[in-house]
């Protein structure tokens, strides 16, 4: 089971973007990196999955190095809306281990 | 496209009661998984049906807790009898596996039942 590692906070400030990174030191051949997103008193939500390099979408970016031991998400220009929990998964789609979350990091964004 | 639905949205219970929380994935979704979570941690995996069949529930106490998901459609979570040490978010998700490991598998999220063991 491959463990990640996040910082346990970061605070920005509106139209900043913001980096959060991942540590993912024993991730497997087959196992893909996923982001989700949590609001108090919600479920989580999807962000971005990735497997290598880069790939971005309409909310934000996925940066992973090819040696694969860390992601970084990237947020564009933040606003106070996405004051959330982060979190980063790693595992295989196919398989029952993509799904250990770890604390995740609570992003607060300022005016 | 209807999202995923889970009642009941709160219950308070005592100790050494039973509870049963029930979830409606996403139509179409053959995947369908439970989670607990705890104030302040991240969600914790608890079972995780593909269809019919149970795919993983290593981290399921099976001694008070079980699940079930007939006609790979519903399911309903139990914990009979319940501790204090189960006051959590039951959160049930559902996801579409296309196939492929290049299929992005995303979960999509109920809003939870909040459990609380007194």
């Amino acid at each position: 089971l491959a463990k990640t590692t996040q910082p346990i906070s970061m605070d920005s400030y509106e139209g900043q973007e913001v980096n959060i990174t991942c540590s993912h030191n024993n991730i497997a051949t087959n196992d893909y990196i996923t982001w989700y997103q949590q609001f108090p008193s919600q479920g989580p939500r999807f962000i971005i999955q990735g497997y290598k390099t880069k790939v971005t979408n309409e909310v934000a970016s996925l940066f992973i190095p090819a040696d694969r031991k860390s992601s970084t998400l990237s947020l564009p220009r933040v606003s106070l809306s996405d004051t959330a929990v982060y979190y980063c998964l790693v595992g295989d789609p196919l398989g029952g281990n993509m799904l250990t979350f770890g604390g995740g990091t609570r992003l607060m964004v300022k005016p | 496209e209807a999202g995923v639905a889970q009642s009941p949205r709160y219950k308070i219970i005592e100790k050494r009661q039973s509870v049963a929380f029930w979830c409606n994935p996403i139509s179409g979704h053959a995947t369908l998984y439970w989670y607990q979570q705890i104030l302040g941690q991240g969600p914790k995996l608890l079972i995780q049906f593909q269809n019919n069949g149970v795919v993983d529930d290593s981290q399921l106490p099976k001694d008070r807790f079980s699940a079930e998901r007939l006609k790979g459609v519903d399911s309903t979570l139990k914990i009979q009898p319940a501790k204090l040490e189960d006051s959590a978010v039951y959160l049930c998700a559902s996801s579409y596996l296309a196939g492929g490991p290049s299929q992005v598998n995303e979960q999509f999220f109920g809003p939870g039942t909040r459990l609380t063991v007194l």
